[in-house]
């Protein structure tokens, strides 16, 4: 069975604050996915990682891909306010095979 | 263009009824996901269709579940009899067919049904 660790669960950091959310697995993954879920709401994709080593931006929002496609990051610079909600990384284990394995989440409050 | 929709957006059930709950998928996407969030843990897939055929039901939990997507369009999950631990948040899916054109498509996902089982 495929896991994806993800941490930290929790993160309260101030406005204009720098952080980074990590999703480790011993697996490796044809692709990773972070989406972000709103209260009362389903999770929303925000970007998609294919290539090992390879890094998409998003405004601040930068995500990584590691070299063995076994983990990734999300880094947030000068974080704001807008940016708090649940952050979800997802695995897909096979091409073809679309199901997604997702990590447990981080839940992130920043405050003004 | 409308979005996954599902139904209801809350349910509140004593242990050994029945509930069904309903997704409607984007127009179009032949491909639909069942995924659920049980308190504590991660979001977990449960089953995906491809039109109105199973793909992959690997992660339904046991026979107490039964879902069905009768001429491609919505799909249904049924619980019955209903336990104390499917209580959780359910969601569904729906992805366009990419045909192999690109190595991962974009799942969307519905707003989720709550479930309690009391």
């Amino acid at each position: 069975t495929q896991l994806l660790e993800q941490s930290p669960q929790f993160l309260s950091i101030q406005e204009g604050e720098n952080l980074t959310v990590y999703c480790n697995s011993s697996s490796v993954f044809s692709s990773l996915q972070w989406y972000r879920q709103e209260p009362g709401e389903g999770p929303v994709l925000l970007v998609t990682v294919v290539t090992g080593g390879e890094v998409k931006k998003l405004k601040r929002l930068t995500f990584q891909f590691g070299d063995a496609r076994k983990d990734s990051s999300l880094h947030i610079t000068a974080a704001q306010p807008g940016d708090t909600g649940l952050y979800l990384c997802a695995g897909v284990n096979i091409q073809g095979a679309q199901k997604l394995v997702f990590g447990q989440g981080t839940r992130l409050t920043i405050n003004p | 263009e409308a979005g996954v929709t599902q139904f209801p957006s809350h349910s509140v059930i004593e242990k050994g009824q029945t509930v069904t709950l309903r997704c409607d998928p984007i127009s179009g996407h032949d491909n639909l996901y069942w995924y659920r969030r049980v308190m504590g843990k991660e979001i977990k897939f449960l089953l995906h269709f491809v039109k109105e055929s199973k793909q992959d039901e690997s992660g339904m939990p046991n026979n107490r579940f039964l879902a069905e997507r009768t001429g491609g369009t919505y799909s249904t999950l049924k619980v019955q009899p209903a336990e104390l631990e499917d209580s959780g948040v359910y969601f569904c899916a729906s992805s366009q067919d990419l045909l192999g054109l690109a190595p991962t498509d974009t799942q969307y996902f519905g707003p989720g049904t709550r479930l309690t089982v009391l």
